[in-house]
Formats: structure tokens, C-alpha cells, sequence
């Protein structure tokens, strides 16, 4: 099984401000690699898959980039509506599916 | 437009076993895979398994094989998450996720999640 982890478990940031969250995975999952944010009482939502293709309707200010087993995503101005838990995932090598512990994201 | 609605909340007692549906909109139901989530309370994302609407083919996660069956009924567009011999650590939200397959195997459409409670 694959295992995902994310750092930092909690992220403050102050609005305007760039934030980088990384994700590890145990061994090579190249690109097949997601990311989801969730909102307080909401399900998971795309962020990102294949390491750093937006899904539909994600802002711009959001990116992914790495592969193998070195991932980050990226936000390059936090805005008050991205204050949420974000969690990687990988489908290369399944099953399991896995997914990271998450990183949240707090506004300072 | 494309969505998926769960059933709503259950409350279960220790031993009992929980049925969750996942009704499908606005896409092809039997062109994507549907694949269970759960989230204990304050917890991370556990994958559960997945069913091919198509052909009924499943596979589920080790960690809930012989308890879990997942089913589908394609002429209702919903699939189906049963789950028995609950514990009060099955505790949590059960998600219903579709995955597109031929472009990603990440999950690009959730349901809202289903609470279950395992309680004496």
C-alpha cells in the first residue's frame, strides 16, 4: 500500500499571501496524483489530478506541480474562501486508493 | 446539471448493518465508476471500494472485505454501499464518488455523504 503524506497538518496564512502545501507518497505514483479541498460540513470537491491539470471551474490562483513522489499545490493569493482542509490522493498503484493525512488551511 | 444524492443520516446499533444509496443525474450512469468513501469524525478520507455500473464488477479495500457489498441498480441510476456487523468505529460519513476512468481515476463528482451513527 502507498502511503501519503502531507505537511503541515495546519497552515496560517494571512490573505494576499502565497501558500505551498507538499504531499509525500511511499514510493513513485508519477503523475497520477490528485488533490481535493473540503469545506467545513461539505463533501470533498477536484482541485487538481494528474499532478497539475485544474478540474473544472477551479480558479487560476490554484496549481500543482511534481511527480514520482514529491507533489505540491500551490495558492498563489489566499482568499477567505479557501480556508478548508486539502488532501492528496493517489491511483497509480491500487488497490487501495490513498489519500494524505490533509493540511489545514487557516487564515492568520 | 451532474450530481449524486445520498440517502440521509442512520442510526444503527452495534451488529446491525447499514444500506446507503447513491442516486445518480445528469450523466450516463453506467459510463463512469462509482466508488465509496468514508470519513470518521474529525478524520481523513478511507476508500472503501468501487463498483463498475456497467458490469457490476466490484472491488473492495481489504481493510472491509467480507463486510461490505456494493450493488447497483442501473434502471434506478443509483448504487448501493451495505455494510454489517458495525462497530461503533464505522462511525462516519459515507461518500459516494464517480470517477470518469478513461480521462482520470480522480473522483471529480461527490455526493453530499450520508451520516451513519453506531450507538447502543
Amino acid at each position: 500500500e502507498i502511503v501519503m503524506t502531507q505537511s503541515p497538518a495546519t497552515l496560517s496564512v494571512s490573505p494576499g499571501e502565497r501558500v505551498t502545501l507538499s504531499c509525500r507518497a511511499s514510493q513513485s505514483v508519477s503523475s497520477y496524483l490528485a488533490w481535493y479541498q473540503q469545506k467545513p460540513g461539505q463533501a470533498p470537491r477536484l482541485l487538481m489530478y494528474g499532478a497539475s491539470t485544474r478540474a473544472t471551474g477551479i480558479p487560476a490562483r490554484f496549481s500543482g506541480s511534481g511527480s514520482g513522489t514529491e507533489f505540491t499545490l500551490t495558492i498563489s493569493s489566499l482568499q477567505s474562501e479557501d480556508v478548508a482542509v486539502y488532501y492528496c490522493q493517489q491511483y497509480s498503484h491500487w488497490p487501495p486508493l490513498t489519500f494524505g493525512g490533509g493540511t489545514r488551511v487557516e487564515i492568520k | 446539471q451532474v450530481q449524486l444524492v445520498q440517502s440521509g443520516a442512520d442510526v444503527k446499533k452495534p451488529g446491525a448493518s447499514v444500506k446507503v444509496s447513491c442516486k445518480a443525474s445528469g450523466y450516463t450512469f453506467t459510463g463512469y465508476y462509482m466508488h465509496w468513501v468514508r470519513q470518521a469524525p474529525g478524520q481523513g478520507l478511507e476508500w472503501m471500494g468501487w463498483i463498475n455500473p456497467g458490469s457490476g464488477d466490484t472491488t473492495y479495500s481489504q481493510n472491509f472485505q467480507g463486510r461490505v457489498t456494493m450493488t447497483r441498480d442501473s434502471s434506478m441510476r443509483t448504487a448501493y454501499m451495505e455494510l454489517r456487523s458495525l462497530t461503533s468505529d464505522d462511525t462516519a460519513v459515507y461518500y459516494c464518488a464517480r470517477v470518469p476512468g478513461a480521462s482520470t481515476w480522480a473522483f471529480d463528482i461527490w455526493g453530499q455523504g450520508t451520516m451513519v451513527t453506531v450507538s447502543s
